[in-house]
């Protein structure tokens, strides 16, 4: 059974950091891309971040450029989001997603990790 | 960036009814769309890929459709486990960008 399983979601001062993780297990994760997305109180869904296999891909979300940085370690089958410069609109429960196989769509999500960022 | 506008953003039905929410990108994304059910404090559930592809393990009473810039997903028979919010997703270009969601209640 796949499993995603996100951790390190806590209260940050603005302009602190945090560092989120995602533990996967149940498939081959080195031969998986990973995402983060993330979903403010009451609102909808934002894609932040998206790392290729490999790790040499790597895209971001205009709103975290600069300040996010996503990486793997496909020998701790972990996916990691280390945040700096946080504002309060980062606040959010942030999932990990798995891309699909067929295509970079998400076919399987952690439970989330909500990160409030308030003073 | 490519903007998804999903309509309407609530929708009320009984159980029974079939009913369509429809998706709108403002530029070509061609098949590449998805669609996902989230529930109150749930991650959000992977239910339609390349716009018409149903996920393994999802009932076939949800369906989609379209292609280019209007997609639609259909269920045909609501049931009670149905009633959650709904998003499409556009893959075709990055940032990859969610529609605003579509919350389906109970009448």
């Amino acid at each position: 059974e796949v499993q995603l399983m996100e951790s390190g979601g806590d209260l940050a001062q603005p302009g602190g950091s945090l560092r989120l993780s995602c533990a996967a297990s149940g498939f081959t994760f080195s031969g998986y891309t990973m995402n983060w997305v993330r979903q403010a109180p009451g609102k909808g869904l934002e894609w932040v971040s998206y790392i290729g296999v490999g790790g040499n891909t790597i895209y971001y979300a205009a709103s975290v450029k600069g300040r996010f940085t996503i990486s793997r370690d496909d020998a701790q089958n972990s996916l990691y989001l280390q945040m700096s410069g946080l504002r309060d609109e980062d606040t959010a429960v942030y999932y990990c997603a798995r891309g699909a196989l067929a295509g970079p769509y998400f076919d399987s999500w952690g439970q989330g990790a909500l990160v409030t960022v308030s003073s | 960036d490519i903007q998804m506008t999903q309509s309407p953003s609530t929708l009320s039905a009984s159980v029974g009814d079939r009913v369509t929410i429809t998706c709108r990108a403002s530029q070509f994304v061609s098949y590449w769309l998805a669609w996902y059910q989230q529930k109150p404090g749930k991650a959000p559930k992977l239910l339609i890929y390349m716009a018409s592809s149903l996920e393994s393990g999802v009932p076939s009473r949800f369906s989609g459709s379209g292609s280019a810039t209007d997609f639609t997903l259909t269920i045909s028979t609501l049931q009670p486990d149905d009633f959650a919010t709904y998003y499409c997703q556009q893959y075709h270009s990055y940032p990859y960008t969610f529609g605003q969601g579509t919350k389906l209640e109970i009448k």
